[in-house]
């Protein structure tokens, strides 16, 4: 499985966007890059995913570099309920998500 | 309404010991997994079933064993308990991800709020 890298922590003020970086040199043409995060003591939760062009959904925006080799998670306007472990995960054609590290997310009032 | 639900929440239990844990999903999904998350919070993948057919079966011991009664229930049973097998586990389901036209569909996993094991 291709790998991804992402900070270890990352901080920032409610009502601000934040910004979470994922590079991923290694990608292969069909891997699709997913964002996942783990609120604290619950199972994680899907966020949003996308190939090659930028996506936008209500949680979230994820842009993606032109050569895909490295990609963004934007949360528009960061609250308490947004601090989370984020995990950008590249995933190919079968069923599985490999899980890394993640970015710890957090949220000050 | 429970998407994904998990029994029991907290399992607590002498090394040795047989356990089961419960995974039932009400989202109409045909895919199911187990996966296990240690206490260094990395979360790795042990199993998947398709239709009640195993198809992914990761570098898991033998003695933890899937099941999966229908498509809406994946149990897992864990014989002969050791001190490692203390992790949270959580279930997820998702449709069978379809690929068309060069774009993913309905893959997304949906989580269960985990079960705490500590073996003791």
């Amino acid at each position: 499985d291709a790998k991804t890298t992402q900070p270890n922590s990352m901080e920032s003020n409610e009502e601000e966007p934040v910004h979470l970086p994922c590079n991923h040199s290694t990608i292969s043409g069909t891997d699709y890059i997913h964002w996942y995060r783990q609120l604290p003591s619950q199972g994680p939760e899907y966020v949003i995913h996308g190939l090659t062009s930028n996506v936008n959904n209500r949680m979230a925006s994820l842009a993606i570099a032109e050569d895909r080799k490295s990609s963004t998670l934007i949360l528009h306007r960061a609250t308490l309920r947004d601090a989370a472990v984020y995990y950008c995960i590249l995933r190919g054609s079968n069923y599985k998500l490999t899980f890394g590290k993640g970015t710890l997310l957090t949220v000050n009032p | 309404d429970t998407a994904v639900s998990q029994t029991p929440k907290y399992l607590v239990t002498q090394m040795g010991n047989d356990k089961s844990i419960k995974c039932e999903q009400n989202l109409g999904h045909d895919t199911m997994y187990w996966y296990k998350q240690d206490s260094k919070k990395f979360l790795k993948i042990m199993f998947s079933y398709n239709n009640k057919e195993l198809i992914i079966n990761e570098t898991v011991p033998n003695r933890f064993s899937p099941k999966s009664p229908d498509k809406a229930h994946l149990n897992l049973h864990i014989n002969s308990l050791e001190l490692g097998d203390s992790a949270v586990y959580f279930c997820a389901s998702s449709h069978t991800p379809l690929a068309s036209g060069g774009r993913m569909f309905r893959e997304t996993q949906y989580f269960g709020p985990g079960t705490r094991l500590l073996v003791l």
